[in-house]
């Protein structure tokens, strides 16, 4: 059974330009969490999907950002024309809907030029 | 509001020597949970130990406890008998509502734990 897997693991994109992070879900796992984290901080709370849904979205950014969690594929969190403040690395986390929020994926960082 | 504090920004340890990683938190809510992670050099997030609002018990996985003591809001990680492996960044980390998901975990600024030989 295969982790939460997130892709790309590092992302380098110049100012102004679009930065697309993929998130994987453990197989069974309906609900999908993405949190970021700046150098030397926790993890902060960004947007809570599921399937086809945005439940919570209070801790993105009102522009620029936005997350979708389609009925095939991955959840996407994208960031639109890129500022220096994106550069942190970005983690999502699944689970099945009740039990433990255990398992987080390896992140994907992100590195604005 | 919800809020965790982890007062020790770094913490230093001899091989074998037990530590205790601190964290307190603030909530109004009854029903809540308490989550303890590791986050090694490479960057993963690795879930240790949880402990709900409810449990009687303090939790325990392995080598790692946690002391819950509801009265002080406090919900240390112990680490019996530490390893050059456990050098990592710790993250204290809570949930409204205890074990459900549904909302988000709201999480410390994290204690980097250095094992020494």
């Amino acid at each position: 059974n295969a982790g939460v897997m997130q892709n790309p693991r590092h992302l380098v994109r110049r100012r102004g330009q679009e930065a697309r992070l993929r998130c994987s879900p453990m197989k069974g796992h309906s609900h999908v969490y993405w949190y970021r984290q700046l150098p030397e901080e926790g993890l902060k709370f960004m947007v809570y999907l599921q399937k086809e849904n945005i439940i919570d979205e209070s801790g993105m950014p009102k522009e620029r950002f936005s997350a979708e969690f389609p009925k095939e594929g991955p959840s996407i969190l994208r960031i639109q024309q890129v500022v220096r403040g994106d550069s942190a690395a970005y983690f999502c986390a699944s689970s099945p809907g009740e039990g433990v929020e255990a398992f987080f994926g390896q992140g994907t960082r992100l590195t604005v030029v | 509001a919800q809020k965790i504090t982890q007062t020790q920004p770094g913490m230093f340890v001899q091989e074998k020597e037990a530590v205790t990683l601190d964290c307190t938190y603030d909530t109004s809510d009854q029903s809540y949970g308490l989550f303890w992670y590791k986050q090694p050099s490479s960057g993963e997030m690795i879930f240790l130990i949880y402990q709900g609002s409810y449990d009687e018990q303090n939790a325990t996985e392995g080598r790692y406890s946690l002391n819950f003591q509801k009265a002080r809001k406090s919900a240390n990680l112990v680490i019996s008998a530490s390893q050059l492996g456990d050098s990592a960044m710790y993250f204290c980390a809570m949930r409204q509502g205890g074990n459900q998901a549904g909302t988000a975990l709201i999480f410390g600024k994290g204690t980097t734990l250095s094992v020494s030989s």
